[in-house]
């Protein structure tokens, strides 16, 4: 099985922010790497697919890199919606997620 | 609009059994497999399995492999997951998701809450 660890799980920051979401995968997942958003009580939505592409309607605020292993989740300038937790999972293999990076305000 | 709308709430007794269902709209269901996820309270995402409403081919995460069984009524486009008995830990969330072959899991229902407890 392919395993997913994201850093940090715990990212405190303050609106206007640039923050970076590191997700790292135990072997090879090419570009199969997604981002997903979740706020309480709601089901998560998808941000970037094939690790850099944007879903539509998704902020241009919103930008993810990396291939192969590693990976970025990084918000230009945070947004007072933007407090949630964010997941990477890979798709390469069936499906795998991250356990999750919950950002706080500062 | 595309869509998938989830069965409600349910709260059951451990050894009962359960189906809940996730219905599709907006699009042609048979195309798109739908997967299922769990989320355990105050916990991350897991991937429980995937079902191919064309063929109904199914493949489930070696985690939930013989403990849930997916299903599905592609006449009526509606995806089911099911327990034949179900235990205290499986209270949770559970979505049903469309999974999109190059967007990964582009649309999510909205969630059916399970609760299990004597």
């Amino acid at each position: 099985d392919i395993q997913m660890t994201q850093s940090p799980s715990t990212l405190s920051a303050s609106v206007g922010d640039r923050v970076t979401i590191t997700c790292r995968a135990s072997q090879s997942v090419s570009s199969w790497l997604a981002w997903y958003q979740q706020k309480p009580g709601k089901a998560p939505k998808l941000l970037i697919y094939r690790a850099s592409t944007l879903e539509s309607g998704v902020p241009s605020r919103f930008s993810g890199s990396g291939s192969g292993t590693e990976f970025t989740l990084t918000i230009s300038s945070l947004q007072p919606d933007d407090f949630a937790t964010y997941y990477c999972q890979q798709y390469n293999a069936y499906y795998t997620f991250g356990q999750g990076t919950k950002l706080e305000i500062k | 609009e595309v869509q998938l709308v989830q069965s409600g709430a349910e709260v059951k007794k451990p050894g009962e059994s359960l189906k809940i269902s996730c219905k599709g709209s907006g699009y042609n269901f048979t195309n798109y497999s739908i997967a299922w996820v769990r989320q355990m309270p105050g916990k991350g995402l897991e991937w429980m399995g995937v079902i191919y409403p064309g063929d109904s081919d199914t493949r489930y995460s070696p985690s939930f492999q013989g403990q849930v069984t997916l299903s599905v009524d592609k006449s009526n486009s509606i995806a089911f997951l099911q327990w034949g008995s179900l235990r205290a830990s499986d209270t949770a969330s559970y979505y049903c998701a469309r999974r999109e072959v190059f967007h990964g899991l582009d649309v999510w229902g909205q969630g059916t809450t399970v609760t299990v407890s004597s």
